[in-house]
């Protein structure tokens, strides 16, 4: 069974201040997608990434894949309060269904 | 382009009643797949449809089901609703030769 650990569980961080996000697995994947979903909504796609090592960035969130594409990060620069919310890693698991992370709940304070 | 469209958005049920929930996917998405989210479990799949046929399905009861018209569109049904049914109910659609789901904006269901 495919799994993905997030950490950390929760972040809860001053406005201006930077963070990063993990997404861990012992398995590999051929892309692996990151969502942010805030309260009562569903998640929004961010970016996918494909290839070992590459780097994606849009805006002030830089999306980064494992060189062996086990893993994943999420950096945020300058966090603000719009950045709040739950965002989820996932992989697509070859059999018709997606496969989601555990979540990491970031509270950014004004 | 239209996303994905969630009906209801909000629904209150009495245990033991039945419940329909609705999905249209995004145009020329075919694929339609169905999560329950509670923040205990996360997200958990219920089952994917593909052209009227169910491709998958997770590990929920029989009181679970779905099924897919012509049209792509989707429903799903829950029987017998336990206050444990209560949770965010996701749709997501992908087209044929994209990896990415996207999402509708769920249906949050409340079992009283």
């Amino acid at each position: 069974t495919q799994l993905l650990e997030q950490s950390p569980q929760f972040l809860s961080i001053q406005e201006g201040e930077n963070l990063t996000v993990y997404c861990n697995s012992s398995s590999v994947f051929s892309s692996l997608q990151w969502y942010r979903q805030e309260p009562g909504e569903g998640p929004v796609l961010l970016v996918t990434v494909v290839t070992g090592g590459e780097v994606k960035k849009l805006k002030r969130l830089t999306f980064q894949f494992g060189d062996a594409r086990k893993d994943s990060s999420l950096h945020i620069t300058a966090a603000q309060p719009g950045d709040t919310g739950l965002y989820l890693c996932a992989v697509d698991s070859g059999t018709y269904k997606y496969i989601f992370g555990t979540g990491t709940r970031l509270k950014v304070l004004a | 382009k239209a996303g994905v469209t969630q009906t209801p958005r909000y629904l209150i049920k009495t245990r033991g009643q039945q419940v329909t929930l609705s999905c249209s996917p995004i145009s020329g998405h075919r694929s339609v797949s169905w999560y329950q989210q509670t923040p205990g479990q996360g997200l958990q799949f219920l089952f994917e449809y593909f052209s009227e046929t169910q491709r998958n399905k997770g590990n929920f009861p029989g009181r679970f089901s779905g099924r897919q018209f012509s049209n792509s569109r989707s429903e799903m049904n829950v029987s017998t609703l336990e206050l444990g049914d209560s949770a965010l109910y996701l749709c997501a659609t992908r087209g044929q030769l994209n990896t990415e789901a996207f999402f509708g904006q769920g249906t949050r269901l409340t079992v009283v």
